[in-house]
């Protein structure tokens, strides 16, 4: 099993631009999460699916963070226009039951 | 109120020793579940161990044994015979309820640094 997948892991952009995270969960889980983790806040919930429906967005800090899951195993993460405030590791994770699996992350940085 | 309270500072323990690693939690929920994870420098998290609330037993996983006070609301993280890979950030976190309310609330964190 390849575990969760996340592409890419380092991304450097200048405020203005648009990006873009991807996540591939593991095959056969049906809860997938987004998480922001910085020094100041620690690790944060953005966003969790259920069977690719969103349950729960209201961790999503601005209308300038969108996320989206169109089948069981792909979900992206877009913001837009970024800030440097997003600067940040992207967690994506998933879980069957109770465990839940992180991906490797993605570093923002946004200059 | 915080959730998940985790406030030592960094710790420290020589290799081979046992270390304690706290976290209190706050919840009004019967059902709920907690867990630890570790994240070394590389960044990555790694699931360690989980308790549920209805767990009778301490649960454990190898030199990880968690040390459940339901009454105290307490879930501290016991590493027996420290390793030197074992030197990262632990992360307690819960999910309260059950069901499709599946998301983990994380504390802030503790660093843990093992001496030989």
């Amino acid at each position: 099993d390849a575990g969760v997948i996340q592409s890419p892991r380092h991304e450097v952009t200048e405020m203005g631009q648009e990006v873009t995270l991807r996540c591939k969960p593991i095959s056969g889980h049906d809860y997938l999460f987004w998480y922001r983790q910085t020094m100041m806040r620690g690790l944060e919930l953005l966003i969790y699916f259920n069977n690719n429906v969103p349950i729960d967005d209201s961790g999503m800090p601005e209308d300038r963070f969108s996320a989206k899951m169109p089948n069981a195993s792909f979900s992206t993460l877009k913001i837009q226009p970024s800030e440097p405030r997003d600067s940040a590791v992207y967690f994506c994770a998933s879980s069957f039951n109770l465990e839940q699996f992180f991906g490797p992350g993605t570093r923002l940085t946004v200059l | 109120a915080q959730k998940i309270t985790q406030t030592q500072p960094g710790m420290f323990v020589q290799e081979k020793e046992a270390v304690t690693l706290d976290c209190t939690y706050d919840t009004s929920d019967q059902s709920y579940g907690l867990f630890w994870y570790k994240q070394p420098s590389s960044g990555e998290m790694i699931f360690l161990i989980y308790q549920g609330s209805y767990d009778e037993q301490n649960a454990t996983e190898g030199r990880y044994s968690l040390n459940f006070q339901k009454a105290r609301k307490s879930a501290n993280l016991v590493i027996s015979a420290s390793q030197l890979g074992d030197s990262a950030m632990y992360f307690c976190a819960m999910r309260e309820g059950s069901g499709a309310n599946s998301k983990l609330t994380f504390g802030k964190g503790i660093t843990l640094s093992v001496r030989p």
